[in-house]
Formats: C-alpha cells, structure tokens, sequence
C-alpha cells in the first residue's frame, strides 16, 4: 500500500523556471492538501480539495496553483519561482466525514 | 485570524522525565484537535481529539483536549531518546483547513 506518494524528492531551480509538483494517493480519499514547511514555522496550508474538480487557497497561496482533475492526484504548480519558494513541501490526504491526515514523504526545493 | 500556539517551543529533558507539551487554539468552527511526531521525514500521526473523544493514551503517551479552555496538552512519560522530535499540534475546522502551531522540538538525552 503505497499511500501518498510525492515526486520529486530534491530539486534545485533557478529563480523565474517553473516546475510542478506531483502528489498521487491510493487511498480514495476526497481530500487532499498541500503545506509548506519552512525552518521554525510548522506547516502552513498552501491550497486544498474537498474532490476532484475543486480547490481552495489556504493561508499561503501566491505564487502557486493547483489542479485537481482525479481523485488521486493533486499537483501544486510554481510558476515563475522565488527564493522564498524555498522550502519542503508536504502533499496529505485524508478521508470524507474525519480521520487524520496522511502525509507523504516531503519535496525539498531549493530555488537560487 | 485562525491559529495555533504550542509551547515551549524547544525543551531539553534527561531520560525517563516526563514532559507536558502545550497547545493552544483560536480556531472558528473547530472539529478536531491533532498530535504529530515529526523526525526527519513526513509527519507521523499520534492522537486525534473531538467533542467526543477528549482523552487518548497509547503507551506512556496521552493528550486532554480542553474545549472550555481551548487547548490540549500532550505527555510523555519515562522519556527515552527515541522521543526526541518535533511534536506538531494540528487543528481541523469544519470547512476541512487544518491549521498547524510552530511545533515544539524535544530533545531527550541519555
């Protein structure tokens, strides 16, 4: 059982390139988040999906977008890249009606 | 403004203290409270408290949600190394968001 599955691990980007994200789950869950993860600040909400075909911004949206076009996948887009962008990015799931959130293995970016 | 506090922020303690770490909430429409374990990767679940269920315990760990208060605590009794983390506390409203504190970073020496 595979869970919640990011690609890429590492990535280096040079300031303005853009690059996608991929998050995939096998769980059938209706719901899917992306954080971001900086030294000392927990994780803040970058945009979610209560199903497919919806999204959301959360508290950290600029400078991303999101798409949501199967249940299982959920890819976060940067476009034009910041140094700020730097960060490790986490893709979660979780089921409709409760439970706690699956977390996959994170996506550290590095933007120079 | 939703947030989450936890503290302290960092705690150093010796093998086989116990330790409470501390959460605190402002949060519309709250739903659930939750405790993660977080070592070098992705960030392992531990407890999910509600209106319904405000006391979880699994081995030496436990976790009280205080709705009156809104906060929550988790302890961790006869600490051994293989605890030190950063322990992330996780608060779920009814529109699906989950806000998540700074986190608290335990160090447990031998």
């Amino acid at each position: 059982n595979a869970g919640v599955t990011q690609t890429p691990k590492f990535r280096i980007l040079k300031i303005g390139q853009s690059m996608t994200l991929q998050c995939t789950q096998d769980m059938n869950h209706n719901y899917m988040y992306w954080y971001r993860q900086d030294p000392g600040m927990g994780l803040k909400l970058i945009y979610y999906s209560v199903g497919a075909g919806i999204t959301d911004k959360g508290e950290v949206p600029n400078g991303y977008n999101v798409s949501r076009s199967t249940t299982e996948d959920f890819p976060l887009r940067l476009e034009l890249a910041a140094p700020s962008q730097t960060s490790v990015y986490f893709c979660a799931s979780r089921v409709a009606g409760g439970g706690e959130l699956f977390f996959g293995e994170g996506s550290r970016l590095t933007v120079l | 403004e939703d947030k989450v506090v936890q503290s302290p922020l960092s705690l150093v303690v010796h093998e086989g203290d116990t330790v409470t770490l501390n959460c605190s909430y402002e949060v519309t429409n709250f739903r659930s409270l939750l405790w993660y374990k977080q070592e070098k990767k992705a960030p392992t679940f531990l407890f999910m408290l509600t209106s319904s269920g405000i006391e979880k315990k699994s081995g030496r760990l436990s976790s009280i949600l205080d709705k009156k208060e809104l906060s929550s605590i988790l302890n961790i009794t006869a600490t051994q190394t293989g605890d030190s983390a950063i322990y992330l506390c996780a608060v779920g409203n009814t529109g699906n968001q989950f806000y998540f504190g700074t986190g608290t970073s335990l160090t447990v020496i031998p």
